[in-house]
């Protein structure tokens, strides 16, 4: 039972405008939710994280955002670089320490 | 900047071989865990050790996948005897606090089961 799913596994935008990536989850116990990047042949490298305590984190050209009642997040990239084109996954966990769940990733391409 | 080391980083071998993969999580890391990605998913947990104990072993295969952090650094997962169903990328990660802390994750080791 996934209980985190990414439904989009492909995403292309242009140069310069914004990229959003979606996750759902089941689990209501889940608190505390990661972003990460991955690029081919490499492990995944940390993004961005937020708490259940927050809506929104922001770093840099990166914001996450989190709807707690729709379980539901968001990551947004403005602007859009060709460097960002890489398989995105958003894990979550809940707050017992227990592992990571990591959604099915969302491949996005950035054209130039 | 401090790093999670795997090795090998590619491993082809042949069904009902034995495989082994190494791992080193950065340094004052207590937690270690071994992910499994296939490809085309995310990754999905193998082990967890908290220090030299395991924490949730619940989805490792026991019949063929072992693990071990006897010291409570590094790490070795064993696959005896390997499958095709094996074939996957093998992600070992290190985190400082297992509840709130980022997972940082090595390069991986990249099995191909013939």
């Amino acid at each position: 039972d996934q209980q985190v799913k990414q439904n989009s596994p492909s995403l292309s935008v242009q140069e310069g405008r914004i990229s959003i990536l979606n996750c759902d989850y089941t689990n209501s116990m889940f608190d505390y939710f990661l972003w990460y990047k991955k690029y081919p042949a490499e492990g995944p490298t940390f993004l961005i994280s937020i708490s259940s305590i927050k809506d929104k984190n922001e770093d840099g050209r990166f914001t996450v955002f989190l709807n707690k009642s729709a379980k539901h997040l968001s990551l947004h990239i403005v602007p859009s670089q060709p460097g960002d084109s890489a398989v995105y996954f958003c894990a979550a966990s809940d707050n017992t320490g227990n592992q990571f769940y990591f959604g099915t990733g969302t491949s996005l391409t950035v054209i130039p | 900047e401090a790093e999670v080391a795997q090795s090998p980083r590619y491993k082809i071998t042949e069904k009902s071989q034995a495989v082994a993969f190494w791992c080193d999580p950065i340094s004052g890391h207590a937690t270690l865990y071994w992910y499994r990605q296939i490809l085309g998913q995310g990754p999905e947990l193998l082990v967890q050790f908290q220090d030299e104990s395991v924490v949730d072993d619940s989805q490792l295969p026991k019949d063929r996948f072992s693990a071990e952090r006897l010291k409570g650094v590094d790490s070795t997962l064993k696959i005896q005897p390997a499958e095709l169903g094996d074939s996957a990328m093998y992600l070992c990660a290190s985190s400082i606090d297992p509840v709130f802390g980022e997972l940082f994750f090595g390069e991986g080791s990249r099995l191909t089961v013939l």
